[in-house]
């Protein structure tokens, strides 16, 4: 079972909304991953959490701050998003860091 | 900087045909290789992973690595209408850090 889900499926926000995207997976990995996919584009890393530690953070803006409460959650905290910020944000998880599995994302819009 | 590369497409192969994706890397020390599957409007689907060099097969799919070329290619036999989607192939530079390619689109026509 290499599932990985994501809530809300889609998000529609302001600039001025604090909102929080979140991420779960059942497979006891130990590494969780943001990634923000534009269209027609690949996905591109955000975030690495190995072990419930932030390891990876690849010089994302402030606005955007990652959680991770325990070894099966992961949450990304929205504020102050710019319309740019439009996107879909990808989690996925991975035990030996390389094997990543995708959940099915949250389509995010920024008004 | 660390780079996998992909032809855009599309490419357009009929029912029943034999469908070659390619990919090529920068990095020669890269060891681990990854075909991802994505249908439009959702997330990547993991469908092959190959860390040797020579083919690897899994029902109508077969990865093949080259490391002396550094060159990696997805085979997709008897190709169905369903297997229409964007291709990614990605690379682990290190470990948690995959670098992806910018995918290759696959029609199939009936």
């Amino acid at each position: 079972d290499t599932e990985v889900t994501q809530t809300p499926k889609h998000l529609v926000m302001g600039m001025t909304n604090k909102k929080s995207l979140k991420c779960e997976q059942h497979m006891g990995h130990r590494a969780m991953y943001w990634y923000k996919q534009k269209a027609k584009k690949p996905p591109e890393l955000m975030f690495v959490y190995s072990y419930e530690k932030l390891s990876i953070n690849e010089s994302v803006p402030s606005r955007f701050s990652p959680e991770c409460p325990n070894s099966s959650l992961l949450n990304l905290h929205l504020h102050a998003l710019q319309p740019e910020d439009s996107a879909l944000y990808l989690c996925a998880s991975s035990q030996d860091g390389t094997r990543q599995y995708f959940g099915p994302g949250t389509r995010l819009t920024v008004t | 900087q660390k780079e996998v590369e992909q032809n855009s497409g599309p490419l357009s192969v009929p029912e029943g045909a034999i469908a070659s994706l390619n990919c090529t890397y920068s990095d020669r020390g890269s060891q681990s290789f990854f075909w991802y599957r994505q249908y439009s409007g959702k997330s990547p689907e993991l469908i092959m992973f190959i860390y040797s060099n020579g083919d690897k097969e899994d029902g109508r799919f077969t990865a093949q690595l080259n490391k002396a070329s550094q060159y990696v290619s997805l085979l997709i036999r008897d190709s169905q209408p369903s297997d229409s989607a964007t291709y990614l192939c990605a690379v682990a530079h290190n470990t948690d850090k995959l670098i992806f390619g910018t995918g290759t689109r696959l029609q199939v026509f009936p």
